[in-house]
């Protein structure tokens, strides 16, 4: 059985900082990666996905099939990124069921 | 964008009533929409997958009987907590498969559900 793995519950930074959201998995093939992102009181919404290689709010994560990761990055963190940030993977043919992580509660502080 | 919302967004109820949770998409057909259940500060867990017309199919170690689930249109899922007990009061959340989306799925805000 697949699974998501997200080691930090909590992370916090500075506005201008680095940041990085680790989430490791284990799946035997090759599945879809992403990243959900849900704000403070809103409801959970799609970040990223790693087939789409594209950077959404100034985040980047990169598939790393040797290592089984998909990091999410930003270079510059700012305030209102502080939210809870889940990795998700849905296998291949799984009929678009999501395995979610744990997830890492960022906060960005002044 | 497509949307996907829930009624009611809160409810109480006593041990061993039943209670209704409602899923639509506004905007978007959804053939399928899955259900998850989510405790205080823990990840999201699938429950279901409801599909539009036919029987839903439910994650290993979730209970049938007791998590009702119809998806009699194509805008409209309902998760029932039947004979509800203090252990099911949790964070009920839905999602909406939009197919035109690139099979994206888009979630409802959630129900608290508190069984008293």
């Amino acid at each position: 059985a697949q699974r998501v793995t997200q080691p930090e519950k909590l992370l916090s930074v500075f506005k201008g900082a680095p940041v990085e959201l680790k989430c490791n998995y284990s799946y035997s093939g090759s599945p879809e990666l992403f990243w959900y992102v849900q704000y403070s009181r809103q409801r959970l919404q799609l970040l990223l996905r790693h087939i789409s290689r594209e950077s959404i709010k100034g985040f980047t994560a990169d598939l790393n099939k040797g290592e089984t990761s998909f990091h999410l990055k930003k270079p510059f963190a700012q305030e209102e990124d502080s939210a809870m940030y889940y990795c998700a993977l849905k296998p291949p043919a799984s009929g678009s069921r999501l395995t979610f992580g744990e997830g890492t509660q960022l906060t960005v502080n002044p | 964008g497509a949307v996907v919302s829930q009624h009611p967004s809160w409810v109480i109820c006593k041990s061993g009533t039943s209670v209704k949770i409602e899923c639509r998409s506004l905007d978007f057909q959804a053939t399928t929409m899955f259900w998850y259940r989510q405790f205080p500060k823990q990840s999201l867990m699938l429950m279901a997958t409801s599909n539009e017309g036919s029987k839903a199919t439910y994650e290993q170690g979730v209970e049938k009987d007791k998590f009702l689930i119809n998806h009699a249109s194509l805008t409209l899922s309902t998760l029932t907590v039947t004979s509800a007990h203090p252990e099911d009061s949790s964070f009920y959340i839905c999602s909406g498969l939009f197919l035109a989306g690139g099979h994206e799925q888009y979630f409802g805000p959630g129900t608290r559900l508190t069984v008293t």
